[in-house]
């Protein structure tokens, strides 16, 4: 067990529709990351959030947005929902935005009909 | 910008056998390397990492990797696997982007481990 905690595990949806995933980092972790995993585009860095402020953006979709709250816990926003962006997303936290050891949480798995 | 090769999206090997898992990467500065697992249905589970220092570094598991900087890789090995070896592996380097560290993934390699 990494520590991290992702809720749900699975969604399933329709297309056009918007969805929120949670992640809680391990106790202590500042930092949070999401991953999107496809078996197209592999494994792919979206966003990372340090202690409340979005500190790094890779290939994330403007439809796309993610916040860290107070609580340190994060949330990944997916709206008008494509079948494209059925994928396994993972959340990862670190202690701080440097070289640490990022733990990743067990996923949810999207699936857009 | 950074980048990370696997060779061999698929590996298969006997039970026993030794296990070579290939990864170069690309990277404009001294970089932070990493291995990491996926058993099916599971997270990203860290196997060794590589920052400074010793170039040869020992994971969990009987893994181990050695930085080689002219040759620009990081491969995996154990000398003997084991059924449950059986995962896809996950090379990964991380390089400073602003204030900073971005992790950026190969594309895996699938391990087979044959009775």
């Amino acid at each position: 067990d990494s520590g991290v905690t992702q809720t749900p595990k699975h969604l399933i949806t329709a297309t056009g529709q918007r969805v929120t995933l949670r992640c809680s980092p391990r106790s202590g972790d500042l930092s949070v990351y999401w991953y999107q995993q496809s078996l197209d585009q592999g494994l792919q860095f979206l966003i990372q959030y340090y202690n409340g402020e979005e500190r790094a953006k890779g290939n994330i979709l403007e439809r796309f947005s993610a916040q860290q709250f107070p609580d340190l816990h994060s949330e990944l926003n997916l709206s008008s929902l494509e079948l494209g962006d059925s994928a396994l997303y993972f959340c990862a936290s670190s202690v701080e935005t440097g070289g640490s050891i990022q733990y990743f949480g067990a996923g949810t798995r999207l699936s857009v009909l | 910008a950074q980048s990370v090769t696997q060779l061999g999206s698929h590996v298969s090997v006997s039970e026993g056998a030794l296990v070579l898992l290939r990864c170069n990467y690309s990277s404009s500065v001294p970089p932070y390397l990493f291995w990491y697992v996926q058993y099916p249905n599971q997270g990203l589970q860290l196997l060794l990492k590589y920052t400074t220092g010793a170039t040869l570094v020992k994971g969990i598991n009987g893994f181990e990797a050695e930085f080689k900087k002219s040759e620009t890789s990081f491969h995996l090995t154990t000398p003997s696997a084991h059924m449950s070896d059986a995962a896809e592996y996950f090379c990964a380097v991380s390089t400073p982007s602003g204030s900073a560290r971005q992790l950026t993934f190969g594309s895996g390699t699938q391990l087979t481990v044959l009775p």
